[in-house]
């Protein structure tokens, strides 16, 4: 268990619906990572946050969105979804907000799109 | 752009087999190198490898870093069927804003 939390485990949602997928990170974590993993993409990110900061963005979509929260926790935000959209998606904490070190990840939301 | 790339993509051995798996990068800067392994879901770390830690062994599990080349090996010995899973290697740049950068990973699997 690395400590990370993510809720829920599994959702199925229609095409054009809004989810939304909550992380809480590690005790004492101040930066949070969103992943997206597909077959054939493996695992790309998404989005960083710290100490409430947005601090980096990959490739997220214009409809995905993400926050985080004074309590530390952050939410990821999917709207009009599509087929595509289907993923696991991963939620990471680590202490530190600098890069090349141990990010810690959460057992997943998987996301199925009907 | 900052690339991982791991090799084989995938890998069928027997038990008790050594197993050893690739992972190349070009990035800028670079900071440290990383190996984890994904089971059901989650990835878990296994490793992590810099210019002050070249090489690290855990049990049956070792790995090192060769900086010049640009690679790096994670070793396998004594395979088990528990080591079935999909090893990810990750790169890290010294830049404050720059995520890990992920290869597509190596599925290993390993049958009795």
């Amino acid at each position: 268990d690395s400590g990370v939390t993510q809720t829920p485990k599994h959702l199925i949602t229609a095409t054009g619906q809004r989810v939304t997928l909550r992380c809480s990170p590690r005790s004492g974590d101040l930066s949070v990572y969103w992943y997206q993993q597909s077959l054939d993409q493996g695992l790309q990110f998404l989005i960083q946050y710290y100490n409430g900061e947005e601090r980096a963005k990959g490739n997220i979509l214009e409809r995905f969105s993400a926050q985080q929260f004074p309590d530390l926790h952050s939410e990821l935000n999917l709207s009009s979804l599509e087929l595509g959209d289907s993923a696991l998606y991963f939620c990471a904490s680590s202490a530190q907000v600098t890069s090349g070190n141990t990010i810690y990840f959460g057992e997943g939301s998987w996301l199925t799109v009907v | 752009e900052d690339k991982v790339v791991q090799s084989p993509l995938s890998l069928v051995v027997h038990e008790g087999d050594t197993v050893t798996l690739n992972c190349s990068y070009e990035v800028t800067n670079f900071r440290s190198l990383l190996w984890y392994k994904q089971e059901k879901k989650a990835p878990t770390f296994l490793f992590m490898l810099t210019s002050s830690g070249i090489e690290k062994k855990s049990g049956r599990l070792s790995s090192i870093l060769d900086k010049k080349e640009l690679f790096s090996i994670l070793n396998i010995t004594a395979t088990q069927t528990g080591d079935s899973a999909i090893y990810l290697c990750a790169v890290g740049v010294n830049s404050g804003n720059t995520p890990l950068v992920f290869g597509k990973g190596t599925r290993l699997s390993v049958i009795a």
